[in-house]
């Protein structure tokens, strides 16, 4: 079982919004500025999308935008696109290992 | 241009040992901490070990520990991960990755293309 919580799936139709959840607890999410989130389509790597909670690395569209209320980090996705379909990833430090924890991922399917 | 290009997987019976290594180009790789992330068959992400830049501090995951060694030379600018007395429970593709400082943020900005290892008999 994974210590960050996401739903399974969401989808959305191109153009849509949605938003992806990641909910931990006050020794991760909440307890640090430090969550990212990872893209990773089928058979690649995962890429790197927010880190710190809301920033993007050079190159990322600003379509994919970060945030952190408590306990849960969300991931909105704006103006969706075909290309968008893929396993979104949260992750964050904690203070119960001295690595970093996955959430359990979530598909994005573009409808 | 960051690359990282893993190397090492494929398929090992249970008990038996694999070592895995990633080249590193396009940054000064003794300045950044590393990470191998494993990833099972249709299942998520999972961290196995880091590694500082001048290997002082070095963490693995629970399941791993005492089985696998993760390690670096920077004259090479590779980083390695020697897997011991796998199990069946190990098989799944590796990655390394990039830490992107400061390392206590555990972001992870590049990432090489995954070895995958299956551990069968």
């Amino acid at each position: 079982q994974s210590a960050l919580t996401q739903p399974a799936s969401v989808s959305g139709s191109p153009g849509q919004s949605i938003t992806i959840s990641c909910t931990g607890t006050t020794s991760d999410v909440g307890g640090y500025n430090y969550v990212s989130w990872y893209q990773q389509h089928p058979g690649k790597a995962p890429k790197l999308i927010i880190y710190d909670v809301s920033n993007r690395p050079s190159g990322v569209s600003n379509r994919f935008s970060g945030s952190k209320s408590g306990n849960t980090a969300s991931l909105t996705i704006s103006g969706l696109q075909a290309e968008d379909e893929a396993d979104y990833y949260c992750s964050s430090c904690t203070t119960s290992s001295t690595l970093g924890v996955f959430g359990g991922g979530t598909k994005l399917t573009v409808l | 241009e960051v690359q990282l290009l893993d190397s090492g997987g494929g398929l090992v019976q249970p008990g038996g040992s694999l070592r895995l290594s990633c080249a590193a180009s396009g940054f000064t790789f003794s300045s950044y901490a590393m990470s191998w992330v494993r990833q099972a068959p249709g299942k998520g992400l999972e961290w196995v070990a880091a590694i500082t830049g001048g290997s002082i501090s070095i963490y693995y995951t629970d399941s791993v520990k005492g089985r696998f060694t993760i390690s670096r030379d920077n004259s090479k600018n590779t980083l390695y991960l020697q897997m011991n007395s796998l199990r069946a429970e190990d098989t799944a593709t590796y990655y390394c990755a990039k830490s992107k400082p400061p390392w206590a943020a555990r972001v992870n900005d590049y990432w090489g293309q995954g070895t995958l290892v299956t551990v069968s008999s």
